[in-house]
This record gives C-alpha cells, sequence and structure tokens, in this order.
C-alpha cells in the first residue's frame, strides 16, 4: 500500500524555520517525483515546489530563495527546509507523488506563523 | 502565473449531470493534455479523480469524466450521488515541473 506520511509541521513566529518531511512506502521511491502543495485554512490549493528523479527543483515564484526541497532516497523521504517564514505561509502542507496524475497524498501537516 | 479559472460553486439533484469548467491559457491547460481533477471532502486530504485530461485512477467511478477544448478542461459527474459533495480542483501542468491550481468549486447536491 503507497502511503505518504508528513511531519514537521507546528506554530512558529515569522522569519523563523520549519522543516518538513514526507516517509514514503509502499512503492519504490526512487522512480518518482515529488510535489509538495499547499492549502492556506479555507481556501484552495496552491503548487509549493517540486523535486524530479535526478533532484531537481523547482518553486513558486514567492518561496523562491526561501524554501528548499530535497530527497533522500535511502531514507524513501522528501523534505521541505522553509526559511524567513512569512504569516501568509500559514497552511496545510501536503506531500504528493507525481505519477499519472498527483495520485498519492499525505494526510497533510499544519505551519503556523504568528505575526 | 494565475490560478486556473473555476465556477465558485455549482448544484445539482441526485440522479442529475453536472459539469464543472476550468479555464487556463495557451501555456497551461491549452499547451498539454496534463489536466487533473481533485475531490477534497472537508477536513480531508484531495483524492485524484482524473488525469492526463480523460484517465481514470484505478477506483474512480467512470461516472466521473474529464473533457478538454482549447483552453478550457471540465470535469463531468453523471448521476449525481450525495457523497459527490465535495469541493473540486482542477490542476493543469505548465512545463518545468509547475502546477497550477484552479481555484476550487463547491459542489452541492441537493
Amino acid at each position: 500500500e503507497v502511503q505518504l506520511v508528513e511531519s514537521g509541521g507546528g506554530l512558529v513566529q515569522r522569519g523563523g524555520s520549519l522543516r518538513l518531511s514526507c516517509a514514503a512506502s509502499g512503492f519504490t521511491f526512487s522512480n518518482y517525483d515529488f510535489v509538495w502543495v499547499r492549502q492556506p485554512t479555507g481556501k484552495g490549493l496552491e503548487w509549493v515546489s517540486s523535486i524530479g528523479i535526478a533532484g531537481d527543483t523547482y518553486y513558486l515564484g514567492s518561496v523562491k530563495g526561501r524554501f528548499t526541497v530535497s530527497r533522500e532516497n535511502a531514507e524513501n523521504s522528501v523534505y521541505l527546509q522553509m526559511d524567513s517564514l512569512r504569516v501568509e505561509d500559514t497552511a496545510v502542507y501536503y506531500c504528493t507523488r507525481n505519477g499519472e496524475g498527483l495520485h498519492y497524498w499525505g494526510q497533510g501537516t499544519l505551519v503556523t506563523v504568528s505575526s | 502565473q494565475s490560478a486556473l479559472t473555476q465556477p465558485a460553486s455549482v448544484s445539482g439533484s441526485p440522479g442529475q449531470s453536472i459539469t464543472i469548467s476550468c479555464t487556463g491559457t495557451n501555456s497551461d491547460v491549452g499547451a498539454y493534455n496534463f489536466v487533473s481533477w481533485y475531490q477534497q471532502h472537508p477536513g480531508k486530504a484531495p483524492k485524484l479523480m482524473i488525469y492526463d485530461v480523460t484517465k481514470w485512477p484505478s477506483g474512480v467511478s467512470n461516472r466521473f469524466s474529464g473533457s478538454k477544448s482549447g483552453n478550457t478542461a471540465s470535469l463531468t459527474i453523471s448521476g449525481l450521488q450525495v457523497e459527490d459533495e465535495a469541493d473540486y480542483y482542477c490542476c493543469s501542468y505548465a512545463g518545468g515541473r509547475i502546477f497550477i491550481f484552479g481555484g476550487g468549486t463547491k459542489l452541492t447536491v441537493l
């Protein structure tokens, strides 16, 4: 069974940092791209970042230079390092596997940035 | 890049059919056959319903169908059921491993 489990969310002050983790299981991790998607409470979905099989990375304009996505194939994990956090980064962050659509999603982890 | 345009809400009665539109540009929806649709119930993670414009993931009912014409994609749900009531989001690949979502459509089953 394919599973994605996010962790690392929490409450942080503006300007602070958090590192989100996404632990994957049930498939060959190294064969897939991964995508981070966020959703502010009561609002829609927003693509944040992607990481390819080769470790190539892509970012939403408003997070470029502040967020860093990485993967560790040996650990079957994807990470999202979030620095210089802003109040507008407050959202549930989902890890998703890209392949025939964003087929599998984690349960999400809530990041709250206080002013 | 701006979000794809979806109607804020649609409604229908059980057994009826509804269609949700998703309008983008010739840089996203119009450029790639990589439009997907997601269903989200309150407090839950999104669920993939359609990918690559018209394809079903395993386990998804064929009451859900997708199409595309030019810069507009559509999701049709036939034989509406009470459990179809949810938020629906379209998503298009926009090149360079970038994805753009629609603003979401709240489906009410009356």
